[in-house]
């Protein structure tokens, strides 16, 4: 099956800082998701990105899908960012494989 | 709040007990999912439920049983259930299903936190 790998595995900021999250996979895929777990186990869903790139206020994501990568960018960082950051992908016909995520933590 | 409601949301049950949780989604879709999530481990997909019927068993122990009795309710009882599976039970919900299981964009509850005695 397809393998999805997130790096770093774990990230420590000073609050205002910028950070580049990876997520490597694969296999072609037709669907890539970001997501943000926060401390109380809350899974919030922060883009929908097979190709391309999205920018939601200080987040953005960009997808190379030739060359089987994601980045999620996080500008300005605040506490309220910290919690794991999880990328999940699928092949057509198959279901979402979530990465082991990265844990991010900021500091004020 | 994603719109995906989960209950409860902490369960401390003996391996001889029998419990159900709950899922409830208000965003009118029409897929619904079990998820388990282990320490160090990542997210697994348990049951698949599209249109109330299941389409998917991630080859999981029969002392976890779902039931879909509607497209915005979806239960997961558990009986003599084992210490190893003390995890993070999550819900989620998506539009549809396309090509399969192939999902489109995830909605997820907060979770149950079960721990097993």
């Amino acid at each position: 099956g397809i393998q999805v790998e997130q790096s770093p595995p774990d990230l420590i900021l000073q609050e205002g800082a910028n950070s580049t999250l990876r997520c490597n996979f694969s296999d072609s895929v037709n669907n890539l998701q970001w997501f943000h777990q926060n401390p109380w186990g809350q899974l919030i869903n922060l883009f929908y990105i097979p190709s391309g790139t999205k920018q939601n206020g200080r987040l953005s994501a960009t997808t190379v899908a030739t060359e089987r990568y994601s980045l999620l960018y996080i500008s300005s960082s605040q506490t309220t960012d910290s919690g794991v950051y999880f990328c999940a992908v699928a092949e057509y016909g198959n279901k979402l494989v979530f990465g082991a995520g990265t844990i991010l933590r900021v500091k004020s | 709040e994603t719109g995906v409601t989960q209950t409860p949301r902490h369960l401390v049950m003996g391996m001889t007990n029998k419990k159900s949780l709950k899922c409830e989604q208000h965003l009118g879709h029409n897929a619904m999912y079990w998820y388990k999530q282990s320490a160090k481990k990542p997210l697994e997909l348990m049951f698949v439920y599209s249109l109330e019927e299941r389409v998917e068993n991630n080859s999981v122990p029969s002392r976890f049983s779902p039931e879909c009795p509607n497209s915005s309710h979806l239960f997961l009882h558990l009986h003599t259930l084992q210490p190893e599976d003390s995890a993070l039970y999550l819900c989620a919900s998506s539009q549809d299903l396309r090509a399969g299981v192939a999902n489109e964009k995830l909605f997820f509850g907060s979770g149950t936190q079960l721990s097993v005695l």
